[in-house]
């Protein structure tokens, strides 16, 4: 089954507005973790909100985690050109050593 | 501030041909990754190591691939005779625990071609 689907796929919109994706799972998680990736670069991590929380602060991110619905959303707020990137969700699911489970990404383009 | 390596930037490749994609993880961590990106897609785990062995792996990660901890810095990836679709960016990724607290640190990626 698919794990860590992100919504919209891209999503553009002129700087200084907020950017919202949203991210969807289906197992029970440990934690789950936002990543971003610049176009053709490696993944830097974001931020990490554990399953007994619910909210999570890190500068302009805001991370919520409801895991009754099984859902997550990444806010970003006043958003610069340079936000301009690829964002992924990834679930640390519960059972054993299972890895880091990543979605499809949503493709953010910050019009300056 | 520690970071993940991975060398070299860049590979191309004759299909059939062995590639050894290299890494060197943070220098404590204990914890070993290798995940792959074909490009415009998502991406996916391969194998994570951990004492010195495999400690799981996906269906991707068949008998072409192997890893090795050669010494106590490098961490490599082989790919034993190239296919097309091996293609992709290739993430090599540490931690200091298991993904169940704590982030992972990625690397810049290998991007390989085979042709």
């Amino acid at each position: 089954s698919q794990q860590g689907e992100e919504d919209p796929q891209a999503l553009s919109i002129q700087e200084g507005e907020n950017a919202t994706m949203n991210c969807s799972y289906k197992t029970s998680i440990n934690n789950l973790q936002w990543y971003r990736q610049n176009s053709g670069r490696g993944l830097v991590h974001l931020i990490l909100i554990r399953s007994n929380e619910r909210e999570k602060h890190s500068g302009r991110l805001r991370v919520t985690l409801d895991t009754s619905k099984k859902s997550s959303s990444l806010l970003i707020t006043a958003s610069r050109a340079a936000d301009t990137a690829s964002y992924f969700c990834a679930t640390a699911p519960t059972s054993g050593n299972t890895p880091l489970v990543f979605g499809k990404g949503t493709r953010l383009s910050v019009i300056a | 501030e520690p970071e993940v390596t991975q060398t070299p930037s860049h590979q191309v490749t004759q299909m059939g041909q062995e590639v050894i994609l290299r890494c060197v993880p943070i220098s404590n961590h204990l914890y070993f990754y290798w995940y792959r990106q074909i490009l415009g897609q998502k991406v996916e785990f391969l194998v994570s190591f951990y004492n010195n062995e495999i400690s799981e792996k996906s269906e991707i990660f068949d008998d072409q691939f192997s890893v090795e901890r050669p010494d106590g810095s490098n961490f490599t990836l082989k790919i034993r005779s190239t296919k097309l679709e091996d293609s992709a960016m290739y993430f090599c990724a540490s931690s200091d625990r298991l993904h169940l607290n704590t982030e992972a640190f990625f690397g810049q990626g290998t991007r390989l071609t085979v042709v």
